[in-house]
C-alpha cells in the first residue's frame, strides 16, 4: 500500500502556481520523496525527488517540511499541458522497498 | 528517438490465448520493469530485471513471465489470457534499481 496521502483532485488557473500537498507521516529516515505525473493516456513521467532539503529543477520545486512528514510539489507557472495525475511516492534507497508504489494521486486540472 | 518503446500499442485477443508485449530501451539502463494499470487506474509493479536477473517478483500469476534477451529488452509473455488481464501495461527502465524510472507509452490489452 502507498505510504502517502494526497487530495484526490485540485484545480489551478493557467499561469498561476500549482501547489500539490502530500502527507507521509510514517516516512523512514532512509526513504526519499518522489513525484511522478501521468498525463492522460501516457506513461508516468518523473518530476523530482528529495530526501530532506528542498529541491528545484526545470520542471518543479519540492518543499519538504523539517520533520519530513509532509511535502509540497510546486509548479511555478502551470500550463494546460500540466493537467495530469500527480503521484507522491515514498521510496527506500535499498531493497524491495525501493519499488515505486503508486497511490491514487492528485488529479490536477489547469483551467484557462 | 524514443527512450522506452513498447509494441504493440493496442492488443485485442480472445480468452485462453498466449500473447507477448515487447519493450526496448535505448538509454543504456541496467534495470527494466513491467507495471499494470487496471481500469480503476491503479498502477502496480509486476516485475523488474537487473542485468538479466529477476530482482523483484510481486504476487502476479505465473501465467505472466518476463523474458530479457539482452539488457535493452524486457518482454512480457502472458499465457492463457483471462478477462481480468485486460489493462494497460507499462514498461519502464532506470539506470540502477533506485534511480528515477523512465516509462514507455503503454500497451492497452483487451481480452474478450
Amino acid at each position: 500500500d502507498a505510504k502517502t496521502t494526497q487530495p484526490p483532485s485540485m484545480d489551478c488557473a493557467e499561469g498561476r502556481a500549482a501547489n500539490l500537498p502530500c502527507n507521509h507521516s510514517t516516512i523512514s529516515g532512509n526513504e526519499y520523496v518522489y513525484w511522478y505525473r501521468q498525463i492522460h493516456s501516457q506513461g508516468p513521467q518523473y518530476i523530482i525527488h528529495g530526501l530532506k532539503n528542498n529541491e528545484t529543477n526545470e520542471m518543479a520545486s519540492l518543499i519538504i517540511t523539517e520533520d519530513r512528514k509532509s511535502s509540497t510539489l510546486i509548479l511555478p507557472h502551470a500550463t494546460l499541458r500540466d493537467t495530469a495525475v500527480y503521484y507522491c511516492i515514498v521510496r527506500a534507497v535499498r531493497g524491495s522497498q525501493g519499488n515505486l508504489i503508486f497511490g491514487k494521486g492528485t488529479k490536477l486540472s489547469v483551467k484557462p | 528517438d524514443t527512450a522506452v518503446s513498447q509494441t504493440p500499442k493496442y492488443l485485442v485477443t480472445q480468452m485462453g490465448n498466449d500473447k507477448s508485449i515487447k519493450c526496448e530501451q535505448n538509454l543504456g539502463h541496467d534495470t527494466m520493469y513491467w507495471y499494470k494499470q487496471d481500469s480503476k487506474k491503479f498502477l502496480k509493479i509486476m516485475f523488474s530485471y537487473n542485468n538479466k536477473e529477476l530482482i523483484i517478483n510481486e504476487t502476479v500469476p505465473n501465467r505472466f513471465s518476463p523474458k530479457s534477451p539482452d539488457k535493452a529488452h524486457l518482454n512480457l509473455h502472458i499465457n492463457s489470457l483471462e478477462l481480468g488481464d485486460s489493462a494497460v501495461y507499462f514498461c519502464a527502465s532506470s539506470l540502477a534499481s533506485h534511480n528515477e524510472q523512465f516509462f514507455g507509452p503503454g500497451t492497452r490489452l483487451t481480452v474478450l
